[in-house]
């Protein structure tokens, strides 16, 4: 059983570039979740996805965007990038449900370094 | 105030010993809560889910919600030195999970 996997693995850009990031949930999963957690701190949610339309945001701004596909795979994109954008990106499924976000697992993280 | 409030530690104790890790929130639409270990450099793994207040018990692990103080717990018993790690509570009422800070635990040998 796949669990969830995302790429790269780690990544380095400058300021103002823009970035994408990858996930493929857990096999049999269908709603993906982004967070991002910066060194000692939690997990931030940034966005969830089902059906290939952002169901929720957190408090990110515009310059955070994502998409999932048919396949239920997601991609987050960051624009215009800042330094404080450093940190490692989590990507989460879960099964649907109605109002309610149930049992959430990660994949490993994509490290990203805002030079 | 942070949603969800979490001791960051770092926590201390020798192996065999019995671990107590708690998290305050302070949001009431939460209904269920969750326990995720995170190894250094790793995704978060997910230990226990809990819906609502009571506790729940898996293997070692026993997770305890009190939804009337807003008060969330995770024991360890017979705690080993693998469990040393980043312990994260969070809750969600929503398709929102809010996470605390994470209390790093180091189980000495």
């Amino acid at each position: 059983d796949a669990g969830v996997t995302q790429s790269p693995t780690h990544l380095i850009k400058t300021r103002g570039q823009q970035v994408t990031l990858r996930c493929s949930p857990k096999s049999g999963h269908d709603t993906v979740s982004w967070y991002q957690q910066a060194l000692g701190q939690g997990p931030q949610f940034i966005f969830q996805y089902y059906e290939e339309e952002e169901r929720q945001r957190g408090n990110f701004p515009d310059r955070f965007s994502g998409h999932q596909f048919p396949n239920y795979s997601s991609e987050l994109n960051v624009n215009a990038l800042l330094l404080g954008d450093s940190a490692l990106y989590l990507c989460a499924s879960s099964l649907v449900r109605d109002r309610y976000t149930d049992t959430q697992y990660f994949g490993p993280g994509t490290r990203l370094t805002v030079l | 105030q942070k949603e969800v409030e979490q001791d960051p530690g770092p926590l201390s104790v020798p192996e065999g010993a019995i671990v107590s890790l708690n998290c305050t929130y302070s949001n009431s639409a939460f209904q269920y809560f969750m326990w995720y270990r995170q190894y250094s450099r790793k995704g978060p793994e997910l230990l226990m889910y809990t819906y609502s207040s009571g506790n729940k018990e898996d293997g070692r692990f026993t997770a305890q919600v009190d939804k009337s103080s807003k008060y969330i717990s995770l024991f360890i018993r017979d705690s080993q030195p693998s469990d040393s790690a980043t312990y994260l509570c969070a809750g969600t009422g929503g398709f929102k999970t809010i996470f605390g800070a994470g209390t790093r635990l180091f189980v000495k040998a």
